[in-house]
């Protein structure tokens, strides 16, 4: 079945260093990928998107790289910092549906 | 309003009572989500909205879940004789309907429900 899942369920890194989060999808046929943000009793925060004949995007402190040869998403934090902590999902938008399809997320944890 | 609003923000219910969680989208916002959050998931997607129709319950797991939006802004999702699976946290989200050229269709979430079923 279709699906969007992440390689590590969570990821612990010192303040000032990079993170990387990465992320698998197994359905082709998507329009978009997102980064949302959830921090402990909140809803998701969009952080960024990439449109799928794209292979990098840019936006502040945060890069995501797409390989579509592998299935690969990846979102990669410079500079953590610790309002980073959170869970983070990607998430699989097809414009022909209206909705998302979220993997399973990953928790960033970062130490001072 | 500024943001996507939800009440309650906490419900305990006995099993085998109906509830009904309320969510106010951004004023403006043509379309309404609702996922369903599982503890340590990924937000599971139940059913959208454009304007009033429901134009996708595909993912509501049984008939005991109704979503409504009559008049295209407020909308309710009512779960009827909750069972201790019905625990999760509702997440309701809102977003305009025309994709911003060269964007994704992006997702603002309320801080959801969280439903608790004894």
């Amino acid at each position: 079945g279709e699906s969007v899942g992440l390689h590590l369920p969570t990821l612990s890194v010192q303040e000032g260093d990079n993170s990387i989060i990465n992320c698998a999808y197994s359905n082709s046929a998507s329009d978009y990928f997102i980064w949302y943000k959830q921090e402990s009793g909140k809803g998701p925060q969009f952080i960024i998107d990439i449109r799928s004949n794209m292979d990098k995007r840019q936006g502040q402190r945060v890069t995501v790289l797409l390989n579509k040869t592998v299935k690969h998403l990846s979102l990669q934090i410079a500079a953590t910092q610790p309002g980073d902590s959170a869970v983070y999902f990607c998430a699989e938008d097809r414009s022909n549906t209206g909705k998302l399809i979220f993997g399973q997320g990953t928790t960033l944890q970062v130490k001072p | 309003g500024a943001g996507v609003s939800q009440s309650p923000r906490y419900k305990v219910a006995k099993r085998g009572q109906d509830v009904a969680l309320r969510c106010d989208p951004i004023s403006g916002h043509v379309s309404l989500f609702w996922y369903q959050q599982a503890l340590g998931q990924g937000p599971e997607f139940l059913t959208y909205f454009q304007n009033e129709a429901q134009l996708d319950k595909s993912g509501l797991p049984s008939d005991r879940f109704f979503a409504e939006r009559p008049e295209g802004s407020v909308s309710t999702l009512k779960i009827q004789r909750t069972q201790q699976e019905d625990s999760a946290v509702y997440l309701c989200a809102s977003s305009l309907r025309e994709r911003p050229r060269g964007g994704a269709n992006v997702l603002t979430f309320g801080a959801g429900s969280r439903l608790t079923v004894l």
